[in-house]
């Protein structure tokens, strides 16, 4: 079954560490996206990349840097993490074609604390 | 500005009750879709519905449906019958195509506790 597999599923991080959030995805999907969600928040996009190769910046992106060495990978880079970042992190595959160029498929979150 | 507007944050009903979420988005795209989420405890984000305007909406369960009004920019959920399972995170989401640049937005979500 296609799916998108996040790891790790939880973290701890020390303020001013780097952190690396790793998803898979089996879909085959061009477009790949992270988000966090935070409460009183919907899911507030950070980066996405339309294939392999490609970055580009979404809606908050400072603080975070995004890799796509490959179809199926996209990471999410904390370069130095602050306390400000602890948050779920999401990550998602898209953009089938036709009707279902709007399907998207959701890892089951990465849970990060910065102290 | 946001586009997708969830009124309610929080919101608690008995089991067997009807409930209705509502949602109001902001789009000036021609191509869009719509979307109802629910997340999970387990951090899964269940697709319930996809609403493309000029189409029936898709149910995901017979007990989910949606209310949609093109006109005021509208869509609500319908959850009949409510168990205590469907307690969780109810996301509204958007999707616009914009030449190759399709975009997801999602309001900020509505918290269900249903109780038994």
């Amino acid at each position: 079954e296609a799916a998108v597999t996040q790891s790790p599923r939880n973290k701890v991080a020390v303020t001013g560490g780097k952190v690396t959030l790793s998803c898979n995805q089996t879909n085959n999907h061009n477009n790949m996206y992270w988000y966090r969600q935070d409460t009183g928040h919907g899911l507030r996009l950070i980066h996405y990349s339309y294939g392999a190769g490609s970055t580009e910046k979404g809606d908050i992106p400072d603080g975070y840097k995004a890799s796509r060495p490959s179809q199926e990978n996209f990471s999410l880079i904390l370069e130095l993490a602050t306390p400000s970042q602890t948050s779920v992190y999401f990550c998602a595959s898209g953009g089938g074609t036709g009707i279902l160029d709007s399907d998207y498929t959701f890892g089951s979150g990465t849970r990060l604390l910065v102290i | 500005a946001q586009k997708v507007i969830q009124v309610w944050s929080t919101t608690s009903r008995q089991e067997g009750e009807k409930l209705t979420l509502d949602c109001s988005y902001k789009t000036s795209q021609v191509l869009y879709h719509l979307f109802w989420y629910k997340h999970l405890l387990s951090g899964e984000m269940v697709l319930l519905i996809r609403q493309m305007p000029s189409t029936i909406a898709i149910e995901r369960s017979g007990r989910y449906s949606v209310v949609f009004q093109k006109s005021r920019k509208s869509i609500s959920l319908v959850i009949s019958t409510l168990q205590p399972d469907d307690s969780g995170k109810y996301f509204c989401a958007l999707w616009e195509r914009r030449n190759n640049n399709n975009r997801i937005f999602f309001g900020d979500g509505t918290q269900l506790v249903v109780k038994p």
